[in-house]
């Protein structure tokens, strides 16, 4: 089955303890990227990843890093987490520029609470 | 400006009417539209692709007006499965590719019995 799989699903941390939250696509896709989405801003970009080893910041990419070492897997790292980051983040995938096929496959979800 | 702008509702729709949002995007260059599906708490799912000649799914229309930069749904005999954040989606590269991909901030549909 196609699919984007995150975890945890849940999280509740404190505030500076680093956590990393994987995600992992079965699809072959070239495009990788993380969103956080909160209550009246929508989803808002934090990083993408266009390949193996090519990373860029998206929108909203402060407190964040990622890497794409392997083209399946494209984790998001919290080095030091704090409130602010308290949110519900989506991992998405998809063919990339000139593939045609510009859909966008979004895992389940990790819902993530710093206190 | 931003690029892709939805009303937010919500709309609280009774079962069985029909139901039409919009949505604008500032981009006259953009070249691929698409409405997705978001449940409570759940991840976005493409509910359908919006070409220039307007297409159907079932109780879903989409119409696309390139002159007037907007894009609607139109859902017609609503049910309460309906029930909904509705996310207007526009790519403004030609050749596609999920990297484009610009999202609004969704138009929250509620149907009730």
């Amino acid at each position: 089955e196609a699919q984007v799989t995150q975890n945890p699903r849940y999280l509740i941390t404190v505030t500076g303890k680093k956590l990393t939250v994987t995600c992992s696509q079965n699809m072959n896709h070239e495009y990788m990227s993380w969103y956080r989405q909160d209550p009246g801003l929508g989803l808002r970009q934090i990083y993408y990843s266009m390949n193996v080893e090519v990373t860029d910041k998206g929108d909203v990419p402060e407190g964040y890093k990622v890497s794409r070492k392997e083209k399946r897997n494209f984790p998001l790292i919290l080095e030091s987490p704090s409130p602010n980051q308290t949110s519900l983040y989506f991992c998405a995938s998809g063919r990339g520029v000139g593939a045609g096929d510009t859909e966008a496959f979004f895992g389940q979800g990790t819902r993530l609470t710093v206190v | 400006r931003k690029e892709v702008e939805q009303d937010p509702g919500p709309f609280n729709v009774p079962e069985g009417a029909t139901v039409a949002f919009n949505c604008t995007y500032s981009n006259s260059a953009s070249q691929s539209f698409f409405w997705y599906r978001q449940d409570c708490r759940k991840e976005p799912k493409l509910l359908m692709s919006v070409y220039s000649s307007g297409n159907e799914d079932g109780r879903f229309t989409a119409q696309l007006n390139r002159a007037s930069q907007y894009i609607s749904l139109l859902i017609r005999d609503s049910k309460l499965s309906d029930s909904a954040t509705y996310l207007c989606v526009v790519n403004p590269y030609s050749g596609g590719g999920a990297d484009g991909l610009t999202f609004g901030k969704g138009t929250h549909l509620i149907i009730q019995p």
